[in-house]
């Protein structure tokens, strides 16, 4: 089971939007709709930001959105702050080897 | 508030085997199950499996089948993960994961195991 696919690097300035993607195949990200999305600053854990394609668990900023299309999934933040600088994943339910597989991770520039 | 706590950094030598705990409070531990997950240096997180406090049943990514236990003890709330015939490329921060349902809600802050001669 191979990495899904992220863009390495994005970057904005403060209060633009930015657009993560992350593509997969029909065994995971095409085949369920258990996307999820993390965060994770240096040094420190992931944390949860989308689950289920485009839910926010509660303490996450409705500045984060998610979407999926095909066996393509996205995740857009709005509003960019100089907190949302850090690395991001994404994450999908398969069967194929694994039971979830993580994205390569995008680094989120504020520039 | 819902935590995880894991035990500290590990050194260990090639072939040796690998243990660390993760222990649960603030939510009912049997009712969650638990994934682990390993992160290597400047890569990113890698699902190893997952283990059902309940019953004690597992789940290993076919990658680890061989060289992977997972136990967990519901008197103390504490999950176990066991790696053995460490390899070089074992080297890594494991952590732990709590399931909120086909997603991993919470964390621990990770244990560091380095596999050195």
């Amino acid at each position: 089971q191979s990495a899904l696919t992220q863009p390495a690097s994005v970057s904005g300035s403060p209060g633009q939007s930015i657009t993560i993607s992350c593509t997969g195949s029909s065994s995971d990200v095409g085949g369920y709709n258990l996307v999820s999305w993390y965060q994770q600053h240096p040094g420190k854990a992931p944390k949860l930001m989308i689950y289920d394609v485009n839910y926010r668990p509660s303490g996450t900023s409705n500045r984060f959105s998610g979407s999926k299309s095909g066996n393509t999934a996205a995740l857009t933040i709005s509003g960019l702050q100089a907190e949302d600088e850090a690395d991001y994943y994404c994450s999908s339910y398969t069967t194929n080897r694994t039971l979830y597989v993580f994205g390569t991770g995008t680094k989120v520039t504020v520039l | 508030q819902v935590q995880l706590v894991q035990s500290g950094a590990e050194v260990k030598r090639p072939g040796a085997s690998v243990t660390v705990s993760c222990k649960g409070s603030g939510y009912k531990f049997i009712t969650y199950y638990m994934h682990w997950v390993r992160q290597a240096p400047g890569q990113g997180p890698e699902w190893m499996g997952i283990i059902n406090p309940r019953g004690g049943n597992t789940t290993s990514a076919q990658k680890f089948q061989d060289r992977l236990t997972m136990t967990r003890d519901t008197s103390t709330s504490t999950v176990y993960m066991e790696l053995r015939s460490l390899r070089y490329e074992d080297t890594a921060v494991y952590y732990c994961a709590r399931d909120g349902g086909a997603v991993m809600d919470v964390w621990g802050r990770g244990t560091t195991v380095t596999v050195s001669s």
